[in-house]
């Protein structure tokens, strides 16, 4: 399967937290995305670690990535009700020109 | 630009319909992908086009589903005749080199209820 299978399924977590979810793949990829979704909305693009890079920060983000393992994590620091949403992460297989997802991690921020 | 289009947002029809969804891409991307989304199943990717090409429709569920791109800027997912099951929300997206080295573009999607 191309696709990666996020963990947990369901994360909830008080503001302020910090909120972790993982991703498993079982292919070798050129880059790995994440990517969240409101709902009601579609996905929005959060950010991509390619597969040579172990660790990457955008904001209040941080993704590493260990293709030994073929894992993911993306770790959300300071977390705030706005968010509550779905994340997803998509790895990006060795020549291929498409992206499947997973069913992601629903992660809700109580105030 | 507006980014991903796509219309109608919603569309309630009955059993045996036919339903056309349709997506306008970001202006210079040379991908466009129509994926479904259901809370059982997660999302789907059902075809892609490259440069207005059908490249892979695996993901297509039957023949009651097909998908054009007459040009670079226009795109229509159609379900001939429509069943329940089909209930899902439709999504379409554009990127440019297809995730390679980018990301994709998603449109708020299609909301479809077949009654």
């Amino acid at each position: 399967s191309q696709q990666g299978e996020e963990d947990p399924q369901a994360l909830s977590i008080q503001e302020g937290e910090n909120a972790t979810m993982n991703c498993s793949y079982k292919t070798s990829i050129n880059n790995l995305q994440w990517y969240r979704q409101n709902s009601g909305r579609g996905l929005v693009h959060l950010i991509l670690i390619r597969s040579n890079e172990r660790e990457k920060h955008s904001g209040r983000l941080r993704v590493t990535l260990d293709t030994s393992k073929k894992s993911s994590s993306l770790l959300i620091t300071a977390s705030r009700a706005a968010d509550t949403a779905s994340y997803f992460c998509a790895p990006h297989q060795t020549g291929a020109n498409n992206l499947f997802f997973g069913t992601g991690t629903r992660l809700t921020v109580i105030p | 630009d507006a980014g991903v289009i796509q219309s109608p947002r919603h569309e309630v029809t009955e059993m045996g319909q036919e339903v056309t969804l349709r997506c306008k891409p970001i202006s210079g991307h040379d991908y466009l992908f129509w994926y479904r989304q259901t809370m059982m199943r997660g999302l789907e990717l059902l075809i892609y086009f490259n440069n207005n090409v059908p490249i892979d429709d695996s993901g297509m569920p039957e023949d009651r589903f097909s998908a054009k791109m007459p040009n670079a800027s226009f795109s229509t997912l159609k379900i001939q005749p429509s069943e329940p099951r089909d209930s899902a929300v439709y999504f379409c997206a554009s990127s440019w080199q297809a995730g390679v080295n980018g990301e994709l573009f998603f449109g708020e999607g299609s909301r479809l209820t077949v009654l």
